[in-house]
């Protein structure tokens, strides 16, 4: 199947920093990918759908200037936690779906700890 | 509101011991209901995609089933190397393209 890679898969920050995730698709093009969020027993939330050369889609609720999505081509989107806190700890994941496919295949994801 | 839930919450089986995990959907228009298996600290890897009610998938020791209102998930004669969560999505009309509802999932055990 289609491979999406994530990057990095843990990252430790201090509070007020800021942390960018990068998701890349390895042998697709994918116009659109997405971006999720994960708590311990908890389902996937979708944050925001990353549109290649368009401003990203954000879910209710979701800060888009606190989080910075970039889909600059059609094999990399990044997503950036700007001014980070600890409430922000989470595990990050992203996913992209083939044209003409209806599954998604998603990356390996990212633990974010805020200290 | 569209919905996802799955049930039991957690599952623990001996090595050997069949069961079916549920996933029951309320949404406005289902497009296909997706399995996926995921361990802990990964990404969730795709299993099967189910379309239409009375549709069946198999792999190894898993098969997929669909109605109009739940999903199962049976597993045959299971191995610890098939402890993971096991989440169930859906992928509805008017959704964003690619968007997915997941539900919490069910964490097997699978003790040898």
């Amino acid at each position: 199947g289609a491979v999406v890679s994530q990057h990095p898969s843990r990252v430790i920050c201090k509070s007020g920093t800021s942390v960018k995730i990068e998701c890349r698709s390895l042998d697709f093009q994918a116009t659109t990918m997405f971006w999720y969020r994960q708590f311990p027993k908890q389902s996937l939330m979708l944050m925001a759908t990353s549109n290649e050369g368009s401003k990203a889609t954000y879910e209710q609720g979701v800060e888009k200037d606190k989080f910075l999505i970039n889909h600059a081509s059609l094999t990399l989107s990044t997503l950036t936690v700007t001014s980070a806190h600890p409430e922000d700890s989470s595990f990050y994941i992203c996913s992209a779906r083939v044209q003409g496919q209806e599954k998604a295949f998603f990356g390996q994801g990212t633990r974010l700890t805020v200290v | 509101e569209d919905q996802v839930t799955q049930s039991p919450e957690a599952l623990r089986l001996q090595e050997g011991e069949s069961s079916s995990l549920n996933c029951s959907y309320t949404v406005s228009g289902l497009r296909g209901l997706f399995w996926y298996r995921q361990d802990p600290g990964k990404g969730p890897e795709f299993l099967f995609t189910l379309y239409s009610a009375g549709e069946e998938k198999e792999k190894e020791r898993l098969k997929a089933t669909l109605t109009k209102k739940e999903s199962f998930l049976h597993i045959t004669a299971p191995k610890p190397e098939d402890s993971a969560t096991y989440l169930c999505a859906v992928h509805v009309d008017g959704g964003s393209q690619g968007n997915l509802i997941f539900g919490k999932g069910t964490k097997l055990s699978v003790k040898p």
